[in-house]
């Protein structure tokens, strides 16, 4: 039962233009929501989170959107540099698990020059 | 800020050994640290939840005989694999939060554990 989807497992773009990263989860408890950013071999970098309070949250260049009626989220990144190119994984956790985290399949982002 | 460090960051052994892997919240203190293992190709996989001072909370399907954890300090967790398989070879990442509502868990950079 996977709770938090990815339904791109890999995504293209040039570099300048706006990558879009979309996620979709089916657990209405979940009220906190995280991206995150993997290179091979390492740990997950933290991006950027929002509360299910707000429907968007802006960090320089990286902007997450939240749609709690369609439960879906989604990672704007613009504009899109090279070195963006990794595994980014969607998270989500529900109030009162002790901040236990449900992982996305991850989508592969690849910036082109 | 947020600096979780993960040690060994490679291990290679034989079938039978126990593995130790250290897991350190270098500027936060953290009374919770998770472990996951990812597979090849697959999404972090959450084993166990470790609390400073208290038992781990292993998930569904998670030996804790086999996974053994120890949270003795706000900045220390370890994860032992005990009499490892090569089956149990895999990529172990930890991770910390720090207190308060709503905090994003930092990870480490992960263990690579290959089992002979």
């Amino acid at each position: 039962d996977q709770q938090v989807k990815q339904n791109s497992p890999s995504l293209s773009v040039q570099e300048g233009r706006i990558s879009i990263l979309n996620c979709d989860y089916t657990n209405s408890m979940f009220d906190y929501f995280l991206w995150y950013k993997k290179y091979p071999a390492e740990g997950p970098t933290f991006l950027i989170s929002i509360s299910s309070i707000k429907d968007k949250n802006e960090d320089g260049r990286f902007t997450v959107f939240l749609n709690k009626s369609a439960k879906h989220l989604s990672l704007h990144i613009v504009p899109s540099q090279p070195g963006d190119s990794a595994v980014y994984f969607c998270a989500a956790s529900a109030y009162g698990t002790a901040s236990k985290l449900t992982f996305g399949t991850g989508t592969r982002l690849q910036v082109t020059l | 800020g947020a600096v979780v460090s993960q040690h060994p960051s490679w291990v290679i052994c034989k079938s039978g050994t126990s593995v130790k892997i250290e897991c350190r919240s270098l500027d936060f203190q953290a009374t919770t640290m998770f472990w996951y293992r990812q597979f090849p190709k697959q999404s972090l996989m959450l084993m166990a939840t470790s609390n400073e001072g208290s038992k781990a909370t292993y998930e569904q399907g998670v030996e804790k005989d086999k996974f053994l954890i120890n949270h003795a300090s706000l900045t220390l967790s370890t994860l032992t694999v005990t009499s490892a398989h090569p089956e149990d070879s895999s990529f172990y990442i930890c991770s910390a939060r720090d207190m308060g509502h709503n905090q994003p868990q930092h990870f480490g950079d992960g263990t690579r554990l290959s089992i002979l």
